[in-house]
């Protein structure tokens, strides 16, 4: 069963706007989450990752983890046209091996 | 940053024949990864490797997949025979360390097509 589930699958936000992105979990026994950005035509690349509960900024970029609602999310300030791509979260989770699983993806266009 | 490089960008072959995809993780990592992506979608993980061995796999990586690192060399995943379904780009990733606090770092992906 999928155990990450990402919202909204496509988002479109002006340029200089704030683009918010949303991941849960469907099994409670997730335990990391990381944030990865892909460009058209090139791999994933590791944004940031959260472990504890709380927000956790770096640049324009914040993730906020809250383990009892199994949720994550992360905000994009000041949203940059180069920000468009594909947005995946993913976690791993205890006792079920440790490679990481990865949501469904968001798209998100930056619009100038 | 560090780079993974991925060997063909695009392989088109018949059904049935057996195709290697090949990876040249970072340098100093010593974790590897295989993912597969349909259709610009969800990345589902097939294997992990180190050490010469295979450490975890999913159900994805069936017994027509195998992967090796001989010597050091490109870490490749052979598909022998390949099928229809086996249309994806495949995700070559690496970490310098063990365990589920890894960050990957992927390389572009090798865009296989099964006719």
């Amino acid at each position: 069963q999928q155990k990450v589930q990402q919202s909204p699958e496509s988002l479109s936000v002006p340029e200089g706007g704030m683009a918010s992105l949303n991941c849960t979990s469907s099994d409670r026994n997730f335990q990391y989450f990381w944030w990865y950005r892909q460009h058209s035509g090139e791999g994933p690349k590791a944004l940031m990752s959260i472990f504890s509960d709380g927000d956790k900024k770096e640049g324009r970029f914040t993730a906020h983890l809250n383990k009892a609602s199994l949720h994550v999310s992360l905000h994009i300030r000041d949203s940059q046209p180069s920000d468009s791509a594909l947005y995946f979260c993913a976690a791993s989770f205890a006792n079920s091996g440790t490679y990481q699983r990865f949501g469904t993806g968001t798209k998100l266009q930056v619009v100038p | 940053g560090p780079k993974v490089l991925q060997i063909p960008s695009h392989q088109i072959i018949d059904m049935g024949q057996m195709v290697t995809l090949n990876c040249d993780p970072v340098s100093n990592h010593l974790y590897f990864y295989w993912y597969k992506q349909i259709l610009g979608q969800q990345m589902e993980f097939l294997v992990n490797f180190y050490n010469g061995k295979v450490m975890e796999k999913s159900k994805l990586f069936k017994d027509q997949f195998s992967v090796e690192r001989p010597d050091g060399s490109y870490f490749t995943l052979k598909i022998q025979p390949t099928a229809l379904e086996d249309s994806a780009v495949y995700f070559c990733a690496s970490s310098p360390h063990w365990g589920d606090k890894n960050t990957l770092y992927f390389g572009a992906g090798t865009r296989l097509s099964v006719l």
